[in-house]
């Protein structure tokens, strides 16, 4: 069965621009979960939704929100975009939440802000 | 914070040789633990995973070993091979965290000559 999609692969935005990144989770999965990945601070969790509610949030500011829709495909946004929030977004789908649930990961999105 | 961390960043093997990376975690509540794999360009791969009733697991090739004494999880690779080159990190979620919220290492880069 196909796996965690995430569009797009790679976006350049200028800072004070926002963004858009989308994730359509394995089918039948139900829990999505975003990640921030950089050299520095490696993977952190930013927010994780279920049967489009989120149900955990990382510590992230404001400007980094998300949403989750009927189908559970998932979308988050960023807005003015600071230099410091060029990343790797990862998308992860999981059957259901809860803790000791496996969780498979995208390819990412590649957001570079100029 | 609480943090999962890995004691080495980096570890270079031989083909054909066995590999251990290992990781120390600090929240004694943690219940579930998982490695994944990080090759260039792509999002992290489940690998193994284990729960805390649990000493060891093994896979195909991989072993995780779980030491709640010392809050210590380890990872064997047998017979590794090049293919094997890549990212390793280990996640933790525990009882405390809603959800799937994973707390990742910073992650040890493996390399394997021929």
């Amino acid at each position: 069965k196909a796996g965690v999609t995430q569009t797009p692969r790679y976006l350049i935005k200028t800072r004070g621009q926002q963004v858009t990144l989308s994730c359509s989770p394995i089918s039948g999965h139900r829990s999505v979960s975003w990640y921030q990945q950089t050299p520095g601070q490696g993977l952190q969790f930013l927010f994780e939704y279920f049967s489009e509610t989120q149900r955990n949030k990382g510590n992230f500011p404001g400007r980094f929100s998300g949403r989750q829709f009927s189908n559970s495909r998932s979308e988050m946004n960023v807005s003015t975009l600071e230099l410091g929030d060029s990343a790797l977004y990862l998308c992860a789908s999981s059957l259901n939440p809860g803790g000791a649930t496996e969780a498979f990961f995208g390819q990412g999105t590649r957001l570079t802000v100029v | 914070g609480e943090s999962v961390g890995l004691h080495l960043p980096t570890l270079s093997v031989q083909e054909g040789d066995n590999s251990i990376i290992n990781c120390a975690y600090s929240n004694s509540a943690s219940d579930y633990f998982i490695w994944y794999k990080q090759e260039s360009g792509k999002g992290p791969q489940f690998i193994i995973d284990i729960r805390s009733n649990m000493d060891k697991r093994q896979g195909q090739r991989v072993t995780v070993l779980l030491n709640k004494t010392v809050k210590h999880l380890s990872l064997q690779i047998a017979a590794t091979q090049p293919g094997d080159s890549a990212v390793y990190f280990c996640a933790e979620t525990g009882p405390n965290q809603a959800g799937t919220a994973l707390i990742f290492g910073k992650g040890t880069t493996l390399s394997v000559s021929s």
